[in-house]
């Protein structure tokens, strides 16, 4: 199936806001409240930051929330804070596969 | 505390056999689907495919159908994913997966390289 898209790149400076989108079909994204997002730092293994669209697991900044219209999803970084610089992708359930669809992923820099 | 743990990094010439594994601790294994997937430097992540422990129902990756096998053992509550003969195009980290609907917990991941 094809991947979910992602901006490639977002910056920001430190303090504001950013959102990264993530684009899927009414079989994935559309159809389903099961889009979760990672963030991924250089050599490290990915980390849940939202599940559920818009739950936070326990330990995760209360600065990252998750929404979703229609077939796109978003993830809100609020008050970016260098820590933040990573990639993260989002990945949804869908109806075509087991096997969970991926987002191209999107590299934030914090300028 | 649920945890995926990974076997070490490997290095391997083209040709050779080689089995990773990812050891599930702190959750009823045998219940979830879990898998691997690939992630090749500067590139997206890619399924391999998953598994569900209990009745070892498999499902690939097109890409990977008969490039990788992927087994689990119940008794030992681990994952593995085979290949017979590598090539220098599986070099990549690879990560051991949990599958909970939409939510994925991940292994800490293993690093494959094959060159001769």
């Amino acid at each position: 199936q094809s991947a979910l898209t992602q901006p490639a790149s977002v910056s920001g400076s430190p303090g504001q806001s950013i959102t990264i989108s993530c684009s899927g079909t009414s079989s994935d994204v559309g159809d389903y409240s099961y889009v979760s997002w990672y963030q991924q730092h250089p050599g490290k293994a990915p980390k849940l930051m939202i599940y559920d669209v818009n739950n936070r697991p326990s330990g995760v900044s209360n600065r990252f929330s998750g929404s979703k219209s229609g077939n796109t999803a978003s993830l809100t970084i609020s008050g970016l804070q260098a820590e933040d610089e990573a990639d993260y992708f989002c990945s949804s359930y869908t109806t075509i596969s087991t096997l969970n669809v991926f987002g191209t992923g999107t590299k934030v820099t914090v300028l | 505390e649920v945890q995926l743990v990974q076997s070490g990094a490997e290095v391997k010439k083209p040709g050779e056999s080689l089995k990773i594994s990812c050891e599930g601790s702190g959750y009823s294994f045998s219940i979830y689907w879990i898998g691997w997937v690939r992630q090749m430097p500067d590139k997206g992540l890619e399924w391999l495919g998953l598994i569900y422990p209990r009745d070892s129902d498999t499902r690939y990756s097109p890409s990977f159908q008969g490039q990788v096998t992927i087994s689990a053992d119940t008794s030992t509550n681990t994952a593995y994913v085979q290949w017979s003969a590598l090539k220098a195009s599986d070099t990549a980290m690879y990560y051991c997966v949990r599958r909970d609907r939409g939510v994925l917990l991940w292994g800490q991941g293993t690093l494959v390289t094959v060159s001769s």
